[in-house]
């Protein structure tokens, strides 16, 4: 069936390095892509999220890059901070259909 | 915040008890979800309305039943849960379904069945 997944569960960066987390997806349907945040303890916060029109989209110290040939997504963070430790999850929806979720990679931020 | 506010944050219940989780958003927003997030799991869609009427029942067992009486409340009722069913359970919600917006999320209710 299709899914969505992480390349890597876990991902640990320096303080004020940047940090890259993967998502790959499968269903070459869907259109439109959203990444989001959560912190222990809380529910998930949306950070960036992209149509299948685009290739990039840059937020506030995040980017978010779409390769539909390979279907992969990514999610950039520049200069990460102590605060941006958290799990972050992708997520796909098809036209139509139902957001369907990753299972997440922890982001860990070394001071 | 995000304009979605579950209630209680944490429920401890027996096997043989019946409670109800509340969800509540004034965003404006047309369709409601109820998520249910294991350890190591993606999370699960549960259930959703679609301007109060419910549009999915992802095959959720009849212990758990949903409740909608507005666009803006969603309820999870809960009875003679198992063990297995402790998880954090969340609420989402978004202009509609099937539209390509992004669900805003509550903060969850961690319940656990003892």
């Amino acid at each position: 069936g299709e899914s969505v997944g992480l390349h890597l569960p876990t991902l640990s960066v320096q303080e004020g390095d940047n940090s890259i987390i993967n998502c790959a997806y499968s269903n070459s349907a869907s259109d439109y892509f959203i990444w989001y945040k959560q912190e222990s303890g809380k529910g998930p916060q949306f950070i960036i999220d992209i149509r299948s029109n685009m290739d990039k989209r840059q937020g506030q110290r995040v980017t978010v890059l779409l390769n539909k040939t390979v279907k992969h997504l990514s999610l950039q963070i520049a200069a990460t901070q102590p605060g941006d430790s958290a799990v972050y999850f992708c997520a796909e929806r098809p036209l139509g259909e139902k957001l369907t979720f990753g299972t997440g990679t922890r982001l860990t931020i070394i001071p | 915040e995000t304009g979605v506010t579950q209630t209680p944050r944490h429920l401890v219940m027996g096997m043989t008890n019946k409670k109800s989780l509340k969800c509540e958003q004034h965003l404006g927003h047309n369709a409601m979800y109820w998520y249910k997030q294991s350890a190591k799991k993606p999370l699960e869609l549960m259930f959703v309305y679609n301007f109060k009427e419910q549009t999915e029942n992802n095959s959720v067992p009849s212990r758990f039943s949903p409740e909608c009486p507005n666009s803006s409340h969603l309820f999870l009722h809960l009875h003679t849960l198992q063990p297995e069913d402790s998880a954090l359970y969340l609420c989402a919600s978004n202009r509609g379904e099937g539209l390509s917006t992004e669900a805003f999320f509550g903060q969850g209710t961690r319940l656990t069945v003892v």
